[in-house]
């Protein structure tokens, strides 16, 4: 079945140290996104990208880095530099010619800070 | 820039009751989509409804439909015959089709179907 995988579900981590969340899609869709849910605020973007080897910052983009070095992957490290970290990550996909303009999403990573 | 806001963060119903969820937008685009999307407690957001900005028709999905005022900047999402599978957080969404086509959410409207 196509979709999008998360991995990990659940990840706690302490104070100091970078964590990366995996992220991939066998959609065979060029554009993928991160997004940082927080109760009340919505879904704000951290990153996406649109072609393997380019990725632009979104509006959330201090204290996490990206990269895409494959079609299918997109991780996510949040780095210990990100003062609240304690968060729900969603990674979502889509073709890049927006077409109908649907976002595919994981079923996300929360991410806990002791 | 352009904002999505949603201004219930939560609503109830009734079993097999109809339900209203408000969104407006603030945009200068003339081209744009808008969407509603669903996060059950299982958190995987999929797709409700999709509205283009340039068909006047308001789009329909089973129960669920939409009313779409382009003028006013409004769309919201009309629940018919209410199930308790509805129950979810619902997220309106703007998605710009000039240049980034960037996604703007709004802060969503956490619905409790009761039976």
């Amino acid at each position: 079945d196509g979709g999008i995988t998360q991995s990990p579900k659940y990840l706690f981590r302490k104070e100091g140290q970078n964590v990366t969340l995996s992220c991939e899609q066998n959609l065979n869709h060029d554009a993928m996104y991160w997004y940082r849910q927080d109760p009340g605020q919505g879904l704000r973007l951290i990153y996406y990208s649109q072609i393997v080897n380019d990725f632009q910052k979104g509006d959330i983009a201090e204290g996490y880095s990206v990269s895409r070095e494959k079609k299918e992957s997109f991780p996510l490290t949040v780095t210990s530099a990100q003062k609240n970290p304690t968060a729900f990550y969603l990674c979502a996909s889509s073709p890049w010619d927006p077409g109908t303009g649907e976002l595919f999403f994981g079923e996300g990573s929360r991410l806990t800070v002791l | 820039a352009q904002t999505v806001t949603q201004s219930q963060p939560e609503m109830s119903v009734q079993e097999a009751e109809t339900v209203t969820l408000s969104c407006t937008y603030d945009t200068s685009e003339s081209n744009y989509y808008l969407f509603w999307y669903k996060q059950p407690p299982s958190r995987q957001m999929i797709l409700v409804i999709r509205q283009e900005a340039y068909k006047q028709q308001n789009a329909t999905e089973n129960r669920f439909s939409v009313n779409f005022q382009k003028a006013a900047k409004s769309f919201s999402l009309k629940i018919s015959d209410s199930q308790l599978g509805d129950t979810a957080m619902y997220f309106c969404a703007f998605m710009s089709l000039s240049g980034t086509y960037k996604y703007i959410f709004g802060t969503g409207t956490r619905l409790k179907v009761l039976a």
